[in-house]
């Protein structure tokens, strides 16, 4: 059974830069039929996608994130990862890894499984 | 970017109940919609894909319908186990977004 567990600090000051790792375990982050991707949710409130990748390296940023965000992954040890710059107070969410199913080309595509997810709090 | 807007925000339900939430797309996506479940700490978790496709390991008491802009997400009997907040998402085209929950709570 596939799982994702996402890894990194949990405390981030701001102006510096948010980095977490999700390690995918139970299947390969190689295989043609998934891609990978971050999502987040801070405290109380909804939904945000942030990005996607496939294992060859081609990606998909949220435009309202993209001048900040960088993902990408390590096929070597089956592990995606998300750099987030510049990071304010608004920032602080749960970040969650997901997988998605691959459906060719330019196409987004539902979540399922997701990582337990990890809370990034950005203060000084 | 498309917007996803549920209706309502917060339901209370008894079990047993029937409920449905409501999810409306700023312009149509086609039957490109899924709905998740999320409780509290926890990760969200797939119900339906596809407007109307069953993720497997769910049970049938759920049940999704729609296209274009209009979807909603029906519960035939409520169980307790259903208590949470459902989501939906759209994956017709970049960005990928979300509708902003609905609140299931105990009457």
């Amino acid at each position: 059974q596939l799982q994702l567990q996402e890894s990194g600090p949990g405390l981030v000051k701001p102006s510096e830069t948010l980095s977490l790792t999700c390690t995918v375990s139970g299947g390969s982050i190689s295989s043609s039929s998934y891609y990978w991707g971050w999502i987040r949710q801070p405290p109380g409130k909804g939904l945000e996608w942030i990005g996607s990748i496939y294992y060859s390296g081609s990606t998909y940023y949220n435009p309202s994130l993209k001048s900040r965000v960088t993902i990408s992954v390590d096929t070597s040890k089956n592990q995606f990862s998300l750099k987030l710059s510049s990071v304010t107070a608004a920032d602080t969410a749960v970040y969650y890894c997901a997988r998605l199913e691959y459906c060719g080309g330019d196409c987004p595509n539902w979540f399922d499984p997701w990582g337990q997810g990890t809370l990034v709090t950005v203060s000084s | 970017d498309i917007q996803m807007t549920q209706s309502p925000s917060t339901l209370s339900a008894s079990v047993g109940d029937r409920v449905t939430i409501t999810c409306r797309a700023s312009q149509s996506i086609s039957s490109w919609l899924a709905w998740y479940q999320q409780k509290p700490g926890k990760a969200p978790k797939l119900l339906i894909y596809k407007a109307s496709s069953l993720e497997s390991g769910v049970p049938s008491r759920f049940s999704g319908s729609g296209s274009g802009t209009e979807f909603t997400l029906t519960i035939s009997s409520l169980q307790p186990d259903d208590f949470a907040t459902y989501y939906c998402q759209q994956y017709n085209s970049y960005p990928i977004t979300f509708g902003q929950g609905t609140r299931l709570e105990i009457k």
